[in-house]
């Protein structure tokens, strides 16, 4: 089946502008994850969602960032005032239930000018 | 807090030597350790998790409490080994995994 996908796969913006990233989970997986990797390092965790709710959101760096997944299956990631710093592919994984793999997205590549 | 380190950037053998990358963690708790894999534009997979005591296209590691590492070694290294390798750690019943910063594993012919 379709593994989990996400769009777009990469996304230039400017300073302050506000942007989406999408992320579709493998279809019956309740889990959802969005980490953020910053060149030369490893995924660094933002959120993780159990169904619609977000169970964990200590990864968040600020209040500029947020993510919905109001239907259980699709999750937006939503920056606000971007900074150059941000810039970084943010990835996105889903899992079956809470203790089963982890399977990964090809993540987004923000890019902020 | 939970922390990872893979202390190699980098690591280049020739086909057929043996491998060994290195994972260390911090974490007080008994934790549940993973090595991810990405091969050259592919995505991020799981290779091997400890609790599972499998190996996984030859590679193996093992939980050392007392050292507090989770080394992955294969024997005998392959060319379709290379690629980036990361180990993460998951503690406390989190769901989050905390990678390391990852080895680059170049397999030369």
């Amino acid at each position: 089946g379709a593994g989990v996908s996400q769009t777009p796969s990469n996304k230039v913006t400017e300073k302050g502008k506000y942007v989406e990233l999408r992320c579709d989970p493998i279809s019956g997986h309740t889990a959802l994850y969005w980490y953020r990797q910053s060149l030369g390092q490893g995924p660094e965790f933002l959120i993780y969602f159990q169904g619609t709710g977000a169970a964990d959101d200590s990864g968040l760096p600020n209040d500029r960032f947020f993510a919905v997944r109001p239907e259980g299956s699709v999750s937006t990631l939503k920056i606000q005032r971007t900074e150059r710093g941000d810039s970084a592919v943010y990835l996105c994984a889903s899992s079956f239930d809470r203790a089963d793999e982890q399977f990964f997205g090809p993540g987004t590549r923000l890019t902020v000018l | 807090a939970q922390r990872v380190t893979q202390p190699e950037k980098l690591l280049s053998v020739f086909k057929g030597a043996p491998v060994e990358l290195k994972c260390n963690y911090s974490y007080s708790g008994s934790p549940e350790l993973f090595w991810y894999v990405q091969y050259s534009r592919q995505r991020l997979q799981l290779l091997l998790r400890h609790i599972s005591r499998e190996s996984i296209k030859g590679f193996t590691a093992d939980l050392n409490k007392g050292e507090t590492s989770f080394h992955l070694k294969k024997p005998f290294a392959q060319e379709e080994d290379s690629a980036m390798y990361y180990c993460a750690l998951n503690g406390a019943g989190r769901r989050a995994l905390t990678f390391g910063s990852g080895t680059r594993l170049q397999v030369q012919p």
